[in-house]
């Protein structure tokens, strides 16, 4: 199968601060992933497409200069959260998809981000 | 722009029974993708079942099926022989051939199965 791990699963930080989280597509090469923000209950919410060695593509309303995506290779995309405050408190998911591995996309596990 | 809705915020289905989650959708395009997803309570999300718009015959996979109705933009899931482990909230999404790899989803069904 396709498995896609993000690290950390969990995270606190303290408001004000910066936190990264990684995303590794494990057995396939992803040439795009994607970021998604979930709230309780509720559905995914896409924040931003990459593709590997190019800028990402933003969703409207997402304010790039605070979630920074790199996707620097084509099994690994990072996304900064800078400056975090209470609000950006949330479940981050990303996916992958490689171009020999169908139109799914792979989801990870997720990551659990607590602002305090 | 493309929408799916998901019109069953929560069901209910007695452990063996089947039961069928529903979802619509809006498109002017011909050829696209559809998926049913699953989120368990560790949120990971699991690829349940993907359907071609180009195919007529419905998916199946084991004992998840799809009846897609493309003229009607309908795609509900049929899930037959309940267990206990297909308790989850489950999301239809589309994927649109034309406008690259996004996946548009619906808000969810959150399915409970009663022992």
């Amino acid at each position: 199968g396709a498995v896609v791990s993000q690290h950390p699963s969990r995270v606190i930080c303290k408001s004000g601060t910066s936190v990264k989280i990684e995303c590794r597509s494990l057995d396939f090469q992803a040439t795009t992933m994607f970021w998604y923000r979930q709230f309780p209950k509720k559905s995914l919410m896409l924040m931003a497409t990459s593709n590997e060695g190019s800028k990402a593509t933003y969703e409207q309303g997402v304010e790039k200069d605070k979630f920074l995506i790199n996707h620097a290779s084509l099994t690994l995309s990072t996304l900064t959260v800078t400056s975090a405050h209470p609000e950006d408190s949330s479940f981050y998911i990303c996916s992958a998809r490689g171009h020999d591995r169908g139109p799914e996309q792979y989801f990870g596990p997720g990551t659990r981000l607590t602002v305090t | 722009a493309q929408t799916v809705t998901q019109s069953q915020p929560e069901m209910s289905v007695q452990e063996a029974e089947t039961v069928t989650l529903s979802c619509t959708y809006d498109t002017s395009e011909s050829d696209y993708y559809l998926f049913w997803y699953k989120q368990p309570p560790s949120r990971q999300m699991i690829l349940v079942i993907r359907q071609e718009a180009y195919k007529q015959q419905n998916a199946t996979e084991n004992r998840f099926s799809v009846n897609f109705q493309k003229a009607a933009k309908s795609f509900s899931l049929k899930i037959s022989d309940s267990q206990l482990g297909d308790a989850a909230m489950y999301f239809c999404a589309y994927r649109s051939l034309v406008y690259g790899n996004k996946l548009v989803f619906g808000a969810g069904t959150i399915l409970r199965v009663k022992s």
